[in-house]
């Protein structure tokens, strides 16, 4: 195993609300990036952190942000949910930026918006 | 803007044969190629990626710069081949690197 976990698994929410998804990274793993993955379509890029600062974003509105703390755990927030963000979330870490670099993926976070 | 083709949602073979695994990609810069695989229940996993030119499970891929393509080949294919796989790429330099842009898969199903 990678050692990547998320959590929650699996989460409901209602329009309008907010969630936080966690993600614990393997030790020493410097670089987080997080993934949307609509049903029947490939992960789609959110954002990158390296040492707790962004460090790229895909096209998502600003309501998706997140955090990376020095415990190699991070967060994606997502605010005023809306029923297209019914979808899997994955997150995935990395020791660096270096060309060759492995990035190891979690399970995934499903959220189902109502 | 980035943008990797699979053009084949689902592919079926039977125990044996060749398989090939179609991925275009267009991209402005210098990409780097990656297949990735994700077998049932488990999680999405690097498989192969061009630069390490090497044949994994039996797996293969050449990066055809002319045809922006970076198929997936196996000669034999065997029932435990059978997942979902991704083809992705990234800019192969600088701080952009690790920011992928997936394909939308293809469903590999062999067949005893």
């Amino acid at each position: 195993e990678t050692g990547v976990t998320q959590s929650p698994t699996h989460l409901i929410k209602t329009r309008g609300q907010q969630v936080t998804l966690r993600c614990s990274s393997q030790s020493g793993h410097n670089t987080v990036s997080w993934y949307q993955q609509a049903l029947g379509q490939g992960p789609q890029f959110i954002f990158q952190y390296y040492r707790e600062e962004e460090n790229g974003r895909g096209n998502f509105p600003p309501r998706f942000s997140g955090l990376q703390f020095p415990n190699y755990s991070s967060e994606l927030n997502v605010n005023a949910l809306e029923l297209d963000d019914s979808a899997l979330y994955l997150c995935a870490s990395s020791p660096g930026q270096r060309r060759g670099e492995t990035q190891y993926f979690g399970p995934g976070t499903r959220l189902l918006v109502l | 803007a980035q943008r990797v083709t699979q053009p084949e949602k689902l592919l079926s073979v039977f125990k044996g044969a060749p398989v090939e695994l179609k991925c275009n990609y267009s991209y402005s810069g210098s990409p780097e190629l990656f297949w990735y695989v994700q077998y049932s229940r488990q999680r999405l996993q690097l498989l192969l990626r061009h630069i390490s030119r090497e044949s994994i499970k039996g797996f293969t891929a050449d990066l055809n710069k002319g045809e922006t393509s970076f198929h997936l080949k196996k000669p034999f294919a065997q029932e435990e081949d059978s997942a979902m796989y991704y083809c992705a790429l990234t800019y192969a330099g600088g701080t952009s690197y690790g920011k992928l842009t997936f394909g939308q898969g293809t469903i590999l199903t062999v067949h005893p």
